[in-house]
C-alpha cells in the first residue's frame, strides 16, 4: 500500500515565476491538506480540499491555490513566486470515513526561490 | 497568533534516558493532539495521538500525557535510543470537517551515546 506521493522532489525557481506541486493521497483518503514548512519552524496549514473544493484555508494570500481531482489527487499552485515562499512543501491525506482524521505526510517538496 | 507553544527547542539525552517534551495549547475546542517525529528531508510521521478524554496513552517506548485543565500535554520516549534523534512536533486540531493541524515550532531531540 502506497502513501503519500509528492512530485517533484525539488525544484528551482525564480522570483515572479509560477509552480505546481502535485500530490498523490494515501489509497482509501478523500481529503488532501497542505502545508508550508520553512526552514527550521513547525508546518503551516496553507490549506485542505474535499469532494473536489477547497474545505478550509489558512493564512495565505491568493496567490497560492490549489485543486483536487475525481482520484483524489492535488495539486498546489503558487504565482508570482516570491524569494519567502522558499520552504518544504508538504501535502496530508486523510479519509472522512475515520473518526480521528488522522493526518499522514508526503516526503515534501523542496522548493528554493532565487 | 500561536496556538501551540512547544518546549524545549532542543534537548540532549544520553542513550537509556527519559526525554520529555512539552506542548501548551490556547483553542478550547481543539480535541485531537498528535505527536509526529521527522528526519532531515523527510516529512513528518504520525507517532502518537491522545483525545481529551484520557489522561495517559502508551504505545511502546512513547507516552502521551494530558492535562485538560492546564491545556497541557507532553511526549516522553523511554529509554531513549541514538535512532530516536529526530525533531518533534506537538500539533492540535479540532475533528470533523475543520481538521487543519496547528504545529508547534519543533523539538530537535538529540540522544548521544
Amino acid at each position: 500500500d502506497a502513501g503519500v506521493t509528492q512530485s517533484p522532489t525539488h525544484l528551482i525557481k525564480t522570483r515572479g515565476q509560477q509552480v505546481t506541486l502535485r500530490c498523490s493521497p494515501k489509497s482509501g483518503h478523500d481529503t488532501v491538506s497542505w502545508y508550508q514548512q520553512a526552514l527550521g519552524q513547525g508546518p503551516q496549514f496553507i490549506f485542505q480540499y474535499y469532494e473536489e473544493e477547497e474545505r478550509q484555508r489558512g493564512n495565505f494570500p491568493d496567490r497560492f491555490s490549489g485543486h483536487q481531482f475525481p482520484n483524489y489527487s492535488s495539486e498546489l499552485n503558487v504565482n508570482a513566486l516570491l524569494l519567502g515562499d522558499s520552504a518544504l512543501y508538504l501535502c496530508a491525506s486523510s479519509s472522512t470515513r475515520t473518526a480521528h482524521n488522522e493526518q499522514f505526510f508526503g516526503p515534501g517538496t523542496r522548493l528554493t526561490v532565487l | 497568533q500561536q496556538q501551540v507553544k512547544q518546549s524545549p527547542q532542543s534537548l540532549i539525552v544520553q542513550k537509556g534516558g527519559i526525554s520529555i517534551i512539552n506542548c501548551a495549547y490556547e483553542n478550547t475546542a481543539f480535541d485531537y493532539f498528535p505527536w509526529y517525529q521527522q528526519f532531515p528531508g523527510k516529512g513528518p510521521a504520525l507517532l502518537i495521538a491522545i483525545r481529551p478524554d484520557v489522561s495517559e496513552k502508551k504505545e511502546g517506548r512513547f507516552t502521551i500525557s494530558f492535562n485538560k485543565s492546564a491545556k497541557q500535554f507532553s511526549l516522553h520516549i523511554m529509554d531513549s535510543q541514538p535512532g530516536d534523534s529526530a525533531t518533534y512536533f506537538c500539533a492540535a486540531s479540532k475533528t470533523g470537517t475543520a481538521s487543519k493541524l496547528t504545529f508547534g515550532t519543533g523539538t530537535r531531540l538529540q540522544v548521544t551515546l
